[in-house]
């Protein structure tokens, strides 16, 4: 079992649309969490962190659910921008690494 | 302006010859990683380094080495690349925290 997995989708969503997409994670001491967004053919870049109380940053919102060790990304309003991968990932503090799932393909259509 | 940088952007080699991919950062940052990234395994990491003269490896370094010799350098050597080492790679460094920062990456092809 991998230890972060995502769905690759890719997730064809009309622009305007909502998108939400979950990610899960096998270390349950996992500390802390964080989606990256990757443009095709670019470097990743952090997108936002996840902290357990939720949180929102203009149209995204990420959540963590420990108990059910997932994360996940809400897009809402969707833009034609938005289309890229947007990568997992866990930090796990004890060996100072950071985790990556695969990531899920979204493209927007107009 | 803060960057990572990786030298050259695109490369095609012949098995067996070997070859170096540059990395440098100018964030004084102590912990550089390297990874390869191939369709639908996402990143993985090859090896990593928390400081200068301090390396170990990732979960895929088998046929690559690295060295730290200094805080901004950070380069990865293939000795005798194989057709199974063709794949985009990416350098990141980071502080303490979680954000990491990548170069542009390297695509590389083995023939």
């Amino acid at each position: 079992r991998k230890e972060v997995e995502q769905d690759p989708g890719p997730f064809n969503v009309p622009e305007g649309a909502t998108v939400a997409f979950n990610c899960t994670y096998s270390n349950s001491a996992s500390q802390s969490f964080f989606w990256y967004r990757q443009d095709c053919r670019k470097e990743p870049k952090l997108l936002m962190s996840v902290y357990s109380s939720g949180n929102e940053d203009g149209r995204f919102t990420a959540q963590l659910n420990r108990a059910s060790q997932y994360i996940s990304l809400l897009i809402r309003d969707s833009k034609l921008s938005d289309s890229a991968t947007y990568l997992c990932v866990v930090n796990e503090e004890r060996n100072y690494q950071l985790i990556w799932g695969a990531g899920t393909k979204l493209i927007i259509k107009p | 302006e803060a960057q990572v940088t990786q030298n050259p952007r695109y490369l095609i080699t012949v098995t067996g010859k070997k070859l170096t991919v540059t990395c440098s950062q100018n964030m004084n940052h102590e912990y550089m990683s390297w990874y390869r990234q191939d369709p639908g395994l996402g990143l993985r990491q090859i090896y990593y380094s928390m400081n200068v003269e301090v390396t170990d490896k990732g979960d895929v370094p088998e046929g690559y080495k690295v060295s730290r010799k200094e805080k901004r350098n950070f380069p990865l050597i293939l000795e005798s690349p194989s057709p199974n080492q063709t794949s985009l790679y990416f350098c990141a460094s980071r502080a303490g925290g979680p954000e990491a920062f990548f170069g542009q990456g390297t695509r590389l092809t083995v023939v």
